[in-house]
């Protein structure tokens, strides 16, 4: 069964730190990684996708196949990426369903 | 219309009752999927629907069921409410299945007591 987990509840840094949020997965096959952000009072968005291997607000995310992680990075943190993150997981094994993790909570002091 | 709307935006039942959530997909995208949000938790996936036919399913029981309509709206229906079935509910609608990223709504918060 696929898993994904997410260790910090909580991650809180400093404007201008870097940010690693991390996610690991447990899956048998190809998987597809994906992180979610969900803004204060906003609904759940798609911020990237592994595939894609793209930079979104600065956030880059690399599939460590080895290590069977998908961790969020970003080199300077803003105010403004303040917010719910969730890795989740997607594969032709898991039925195509979206397997979350529990989520991690940023917070960027000024 | 753009975007996942979902209704209502909360929802107070009884245990043992029935309730009803609805949901209407972006257009164009054939696939709805449902999932369940407790308190503190991320997502949980219930089940998805690919043109009207239910072709996936998390670890729910038979007494959540779902229907999709030809107009891209959906329904999740949870028979014989349970305190613990308290949560957000989100739908989610995507083009196709699997790995194409999926838009959500913001959810209904059910209540049950």
């Amino acid at each position: 069964a696929q898993r994904v987990t997410q260790p910090e509840k909580l991650l809180s840094v400093f404007k201008g730190a870097p940010v690693e949020l991390k996610c690991n997965y447990s899956y048998s096959g190809s998987p597809e990684l994906f992180w979610y952000v969900q803004y204060s009072r906003q609904r759940l968005q798609l911020l990237l996708r592994h595939i894609s291997r793209e930079s979104i607000k600065g956030f880059t995310a690399d599939l460590n196949k080895g290590e069977t992680s998908f961790h969020l990075k970003k080199p300077f943190a803003q105010e403004e990426d303040s917010a719910m993150y969730y890795c989740a997981l997607s594969g032709r094994n898991a039925g195509n369903m979206l397997t979350f993790g529990g989520g991690t909570r940023l917070m960027v002091k000024p | 219309e753009t975007g996942v709307t979902q209704s209502p935006t909360h929802l107070i039942k009884t245990r043992g009752q029935q309730v009803t959530l609805r949901c209407s997909s972006q257009s164009g995208h054939n696939t709805v999927s449902w999932y369940q949000q407790a308190l503190g938790q991320g997502p949980q996936f219930i089940f998805q629907y690919y043109r009207e036919e239910e072709n996936g399913r998390g670890n729910f029981p038979p007494r959540f069921s779902g229907l999709q309509f030809p107009n891209y709206s959906s329904e999740l229906n949870v028979n014989a409410l349970e305190l613990d079935d308290s949560a957000l509910y989100l739908c989610a609608s995507s083009p196709l299945p699997g790995n194409y990223g999926y838009t959500f709504g913001s959810g209904t918060r059910l209540t049950v007591v």
